[in-house]
């Protein structure tokens, strides 16, 4: 079945600075990466999406980039801030389910 | 905005009790997802759930657990005779016919001492 791998599993970084997060997966079939935020005591919230024949979606901030020939993905959040700290994941879908298997999740803290 | 809501936010059992984790996913979807966190661990996916019957399960979802959608509102899990080891974080989701955005619901903390 699929895996995801995800690192680092801790970032610390300036406000203002860039994050980059990186994610592999095993099968080569999944077609479908999506980015979740968790912050203490809640439900993971999707923050970005991408889809297999997409090789990098923006959004404001956030910016996540496809290599399917390698098999990794990865989030980039640019000039972060406080808030953006929490818990990021990402997770992967093969073509034939529905169910996310995701990465153990990086958890982002911010500094300002 | 539309959101799915789970109850309880915590659980606490005693080892050998059954459960009922309730969820109320978003009004016009039809797939509904059971996942469950560890303290500290990864999100891991327990069973989906389509038509009014498992669509999808993982090997975690063993003869002890059981979905079921009672109304027209309400998806449960139930696990029957509780173990230490299921306690974690269970997160109930759901998605719209032909969209692959899943929503997460807050939660239930289940401890089982």
């Amino acid at each position: 079945g699929e895996n995801v791998e995800q690192h680092p599993s801790t970032l610390s970084v300036q406000e203002g600075d860039s994050a980059v997060i990186k994610c592999t997966y095993s099968d080569s079939a999944s077609n479908y990466f999506p980015w979740y935020k968790q912050e203490l005591g809640k439900g993971p919230q999707l923050i970005i999406d991408i889809r297999s024949n997409v090789g990098e979606k923006k959004d404001q901030r956030i910016a996540v980039t496809l290599n399917k020939t390698a098999k990794h993905f990865s989030l980039h959040i640019t000039e972060t801030q406080p808030e953006d700290s929490a818990v990021y994941f990402c997770a992967a879908r093969g073509p034939a389910g529905t169910a996310l298997i995701f990465g153990k999740g990086t958890t982002l803290s911010v500094s300002s | 905005e539309p959101e799915v809501t789970q109850t309880p936010s915590h659980q606490v059992t005693q080892m050998g009790q059954e459960v009922i984790l309730r969820c109320v996913p978003i009004s016009n979807h039809l797939y509904f997802y059971w996942y469950r966190q560890i303290l500290g661990q990864k999100v891991e996916f327990l069973v989906s759930f389509y038509n009014n019957e498992i669509s999808e399960k993982s090997e975690i979802f063993d003869d002890q657990f059981s979905v079921e959608r009672p109304d027209g509102s309400n998806f449960t899990l139930k696990i029957r005779s509780t173990k230490l080891e299921d306690s974690a974080m269970y997160f109930c989701a759901s998605t719209s016919v032909g969209r692959e955005t899943q929503y997460f619901g807050p939660g239930t903390r289940l401890l089982v001492l």
